[in-house]
């Protein structure tokens, strides 16, 4: 089953203790992406890679970092969680040349991780 | 600044009744517009695209028009049912960078049987 997994789901942790949130692909895609979303705030969108090893800011990347060394991984790193980080954060991903405009372009959303930062 | 504008107010609407759910845009030019749609506690699932070249597109009961004049994309969902009730994303690549999908706010619909 074509899917976008995310762990933890749930996790409340405290200020300046560093945490992973991992995100896997099985479909192949080359882009990936992850997003927070709070209320009256939407999704915005933190970080994102075109491919692996390529990978570049969204709109509100402070206080996180990611990787992409692997096609099918792209984790969000939290290296010092503040309570302003605590928020519903999904992964998508999807075929970069569909985001370009050869395709639907499609986003392929996980299930969502709920952080919260004591 | 480039900003996308949902009615962030719920519509309400009776079963069988056609929903209308407004996406403006200012400062775009995009390529395309998506609509997905969100359940409660979920991630956000994909509906359609729509090209700029492209007055109207349908999948079965939702249609979904563009208008680049008035910058604006209109989502209709017709024979609406209670399940129809979610909250609903419009999206758009960034100008320029087709790398960054921003999102609207959302419209949340609350269908009554």
């Amino acid at each position: 089953e074509a899917q976008v997994t995310q762990n933890p789901r749930y996790l409340i942790t405290v200020t300046g203790k560093k945490l992973t949130v991992t995100c896997s692909q099985n479909m192949n895609h080359e882009y990936m992406s992850w997003y927070r979303q709070d209320p009256g705030l939407g999704l915005r969108q933190i970080y994102y890679s075109m491919n692996v090893e390529v990978t570049d800011k969204g709109d509100v990347p402070e206080g996180y970092k990611v990787s992409r060394k692997e096609k099918r991984n792209f984790p969000l790193i939290l290296e010092s969680p503040s309570p302003n980080q605590t928020s519903l954060y999904f992964c998508a991903s999807s075929f970069y040349g569909e985001l370009a405009g050869a395709g639907t372009g499609e986003l392929f959303f996980g299930e969502g991780s709920r952080l919260t930062v004591l | 600044s480039q900003k996308i504008e949902q009615n962030s107010e719920a519509l309400n609407i009776q079963e069988g009744k056609t929903a209308t759910l407004t996406c403006n845009y200012t400062n775009y030019s995009p390529a395309y517009l998506q609509w997905y749609r969100q359940d409660p506690g979920r991630g956000p699932v994909f509906l359609l695209l729509i090209r700029e070249n492209e007055k109207e597109k349908r999948k079965e009961r939702l249609k979904v028009t563009f208008d680049t004049t008035l910058k604006q994309s209109l989502f209709h969902i017709t024979a609406s049912q209670p399940a129809d009730s979610a909250t609903y994303l419009c999206a758009l690549p960034r100008r320029g960078n087709t790398g960054k999908l921003i999102f609207g706010q959302g419209t949340t619909l609350q269908v009554k049987p």
